[in-house]
C-alpha cells in the first residue's frame, strides 16, 4: 500500500533561518507531487508541483523553493523565513490525476 | 476563472441530526469532484469522489450528490456523531491539468 511521509511534524523557526521540509512517498512509481500550504482557518493554498524528477511548477511566486532529487522525494526550501511564511505544510501526491493522498503535514511558526 | 465556493461557513449541530454540506464549483472542463474530511492539525482523507457521469457515492455515513448540470454538489451526513467534527473540504479537478481547486471548507462542530 502506498504512504507518504513528512517531517518534521512541527518547527518553530526564527525569521531569517532557512528552511528545509521533506516529504517521500512509498508503494508508488512517477507520482505527481504537490506542496500546499493552510493558513489557520484558511483553505489550502497549491504552491509547487511536480509531475516527474528536476520538473516543477510554481503557483505563487515568493521566497519558497522546491526540487525533486528523486522519483519519491519533493523538498520545500526557503532561504530566509518571513513571518508569513508560518502555517500549515503539506504534502500529497496523486497519479493520473484522479485520487490525491495527503502526508500529516508540518506546521510551521515563525518567529 | 476556475472556483470552489462551499456553504456554509460553519456550522453546528447535535449528536444524532443529519446536515447537508454544499459546494458549488465553475471549474471547466470538469473532470472529478472530491470531497475531503480534515480533522484539525491533520491532512485532509478523501471522503468521495466522483466523475461526471456519477449522481450519488456513499461511504458510511457519508453520502456525496453530484449535479453536473448546475455544477452543484453536497455531502450529507447522517447521524452524526462528535468524531464528525471537523473541516470538510470540496475539491474539483479540471480535465487536463494537474491541479486541483480547493474550496475553503465547512467547519462543522458536533455537540453532545
Amino acid at each position: 500500500s502506498q504512504t507518504i511521509h513528512q517531517w518534521p511534524a512541527t518547527l518553530v523557526q526564527p525569521v531569517g533561518s532557512p528552511l528545509s521540509l521533506e516529504c517521500t512517498v512509498e508503494g508508488t512509481s512517477n507520482p505527481n507531487l504537490y506542496w500546499y500550504r493552510q493558513a489557520a482557518g484558511r483553505g489550502l493554498q497549491l504552491l509547487f508541483y511536480s509531475v516527474g524528477i528536476g520538473q516543477i511548477s510554481s503557483e505563487v511566486p515568493q521566497n519558497l523553493s522546491a526540487s525533486r532529487p528523486q522519483d519519491r522525494q519533493f523538498i520545500l526550501s526557503s532561504k530566509k523565513l518571513l513571518l508569513s511564511d508560518s502555517g500549515f505544510y503539506l504534502c500529497a501526491w496523486s497519479v493520473r490525476s484522479y485520487e490525491q493522498y495527503f502526508g500529516p503535514g508540518t506546521r510551521l511558526t515563525v518567529t | 476563472k476556475n472556483q470552489v465556493e462551499q456553504s456554509p461557513q460553519s456550522l453546528i449541530i447535535l449528536e444524532g441530526k443529519n446536515c447537508t454540506l454544499q459546494c458549488n464549483y465553475t471549474v471547466s472542463p470538469f473532470s472529478n469532484l472530491r470531497w475531503y474530511k480534515q480533522d484539525t492539525g491533520r491532512g485532509p482523507v478523501s471522503l468521495t469522489i466522483m466523475t461526471f457521469s456519477e449522481n450519488t457515492k456513499s461511504n458510511g455515513r457519508y453520502t456525496a450528490t453530484l449535479d453536473a448540470d448546475t455544477k452543484q454538489s453536497s455531502l450529507h451526513i447522517t447521524a452524526s456523531q462528535l468524531s464528525d467534527s471537523a473541516s470538510y473540504i470540496c475539491v474539483v479537478s479540471a480535465a487536463g491539468t494537474y491541479k486541483y481547486i480547493f474550496g475553503t471548507g465547512t467547519r462543522l462542530k458536533v455537540l453532545a
